[in-house]
């Protein structure tokens, strides 16, 4: 089945460091990609996505490049801020019958430090 | 917009009895409803799918009797934990889809922590 694998956390970066929390995913078909960001006492939310191989999501400085060839989807940002504390969880869709599933990987806490 | 509340956000309860978790779609009709529950440090794992009007969809290995799901109008589902257990303590999450053209996009609710004791 459908399984996504993303690094451990947490990660512990200062203030305007550069940031990459490694995704990479097993599936069948062809997903659709997503990183969803939960912030402390809050719901998750969708910070980008990227549909197809080669496509690129980006949203508040974050990226991340959709791997066909090494099925992955890293993220990045070259400057964090404090206010990107947080945990971020990679995952992937499997489209059918009008909605899709989500698959996640385990999260990862993010902790910037100013 | 796309906002979904859950209530309660925590809840405690006594062994044997049972509780129930409302998810609302707050500004927005939700043709379709996820539950999730998510153990610490571990992934959120779907536990069914609901349309409105229909009975659940349950994931295999999730007990349809224990963990009964209402999905009762376009901006209402339930779940309720039936004779909880301590193993049943967690966090539970729900999402709502629009089932318009980018109805893969999940809008989450903030969750609910159950403790069972």
């Amino acid at each position: 089945g459908d399984s996504v694998t993303q690094m451990e956390g947490p990660v512990t970066l200062s203030e305007e460091a550069f940031l990459t929390i490694n995704c990479t995913y097993t599936a069948t078909g062809y997903p659709s990609l997503f990183w969803y960001v939960q912030y402390p006492g809050e719901g998750l939310q969708l910070l980008l996505k990227a549909t197809k191989a080669d496509d690129k999501g980006s949203n508040k400085g974050f990226e991340a490049t959709y791997r066909k060839e090494t099925t992955s989807f890293h993220l990045e940002k070259g400057s964090v801020q404090v206010s990107d504390s947080a945990v971020y969880f990679c995952a992937l869709s499997d489209q059918g019958s009008g909605y899709s599933t989500l698959t996640f990987g385990k999260g990862t806490m993010l902790l910037v430090s100013p | 917009g796309a906002v979904v509340s859950q209530h309660p956000s925590w809840v405690i309860c006594k062994s044997g009895t049972s509780v129930k978790i409302e998810c609302r779609s707050l500004d927005f009709q939700a043709t379709t409803m996820f539950w999730y529950r998510q153990f610490p440090k571990q992934s959120l794992m779907l536990m069914a799918t609901s349309n409105e009007g229909s009975k659940a969809t349950y994931e295999q290995g999730v007990e349809k009797d224990k963990f009964l799901i209402n999905h009762a109008s376009l901006t209402l589902s339930t779940l309720t934990v039936t004779s909880a257990h301590p193993e049943d303590s967690s966090f539970y999450i729900c999402s709502a889809t629009t089932g318009e053209l980018d109805s893969y996009e999940q809008y989450f609710g903030p969750g609910t922590r159950l403790t069972v004791t």
